[in-house]
């Protein structure tokens, strides 16, 4: 079993829509939780870390569920912008600082 | 300004030439790290240095050569690479604050390498 797993995608939504992304994790020992946003042949850049509690910046949800060992990211009201691949981050605790990348979701939103 | 800087942007070198990569951050950042990604693929570590000493090499091969001049720059030296090391090499870097994993990492544009 892959350490971080997403759905590669793509989700192909109009405009306006809700769309939501999971990432597991299989590491228990895992502490924090980031998604980050990458363009076409641009570097991934930090869209938002994930806290415990859940954490909202504008049209964007992030969820932690450790008891089942996923983590979420809610995009309302979604814009031609929003089009990029979504990669899922995972850091272990203790020792070294080692993120563990999933492999990306695809987003793409048309008019 | 959580800005990385990577040079040169593009580079196209044959198996026997010797290049190099570089890698700048003035956010006092004192984690940096090398990352390769390959097309439709997540970035996989290579390297990370701390306090300017090599913590983890993620088993790359000796033909990627890193060195940390100071707590602003990361080297990657090539030599002998193989058509196979064609991809985007990625640069990051992270507080290294002593909480460890709650730091964020800022990426650079990348360098795209071309092996032919």
């Amino acid at each position: 079993r892959k350490e971080v797993e997403q759905d590669p995608g793509p989700f192909n939504v109009p405009e306006g829509a809700t769309v939501a992304f999971n990432c597991t994790y299989s590491n228990s020992a895992s502490q924090s939780f980031f998604w980050y946003r990458q363009d076409c042949r641009k570097e991934p850049k930090l869209l938002m870390s994930v806290y415990s509690s859940g954490n909202e910046d504008g049209r964007f949800t992030a969820q932690l569920n450790r008891a089942s060992q996923y983590i979420s990211l809610l995009i309302r009201d979604s814009k031609l912008s929003d089009s990029a691949t979504y990669l899922c981050v995972v850091v272990a605790s203790g020792g070294s600082y080692i993120p563990t990348f999933g492999r990306g979701t695809s987003l793409i939103v048309h008019p | 300004d959580t800005e990385v800087t990577q040079t040169p942007k593009h580079l196209v070198m044959g198996m026997t030439n010797k290049k190099s990569l570089k890698c700048e951050q003035h956010m006092g950042h004192r984690a940096m790290y090398w990352y390769k990604q390959k097309a439709k693929k997540p970035p996989e570590l290579m390297f990370v240095y701390s306090y300017e000493k090599l913590s983890i090499n993620e088993s790359v091969p000796s033909r990627f050569s890193p060195e940390c001049p100071n707590s602003s720059l990361l080297n990657l030296h090539l030599h002998a690479l193989q058509p196979e090391d064609s991809a985007l090499y990625l640069c990051a870097s992270s507080q290294d604050s002593g909480r460890g994993s709650t730091d964020t990492q800022y990426f650079g544009p990348g360098t795209r390498l071309t092996v032919l």
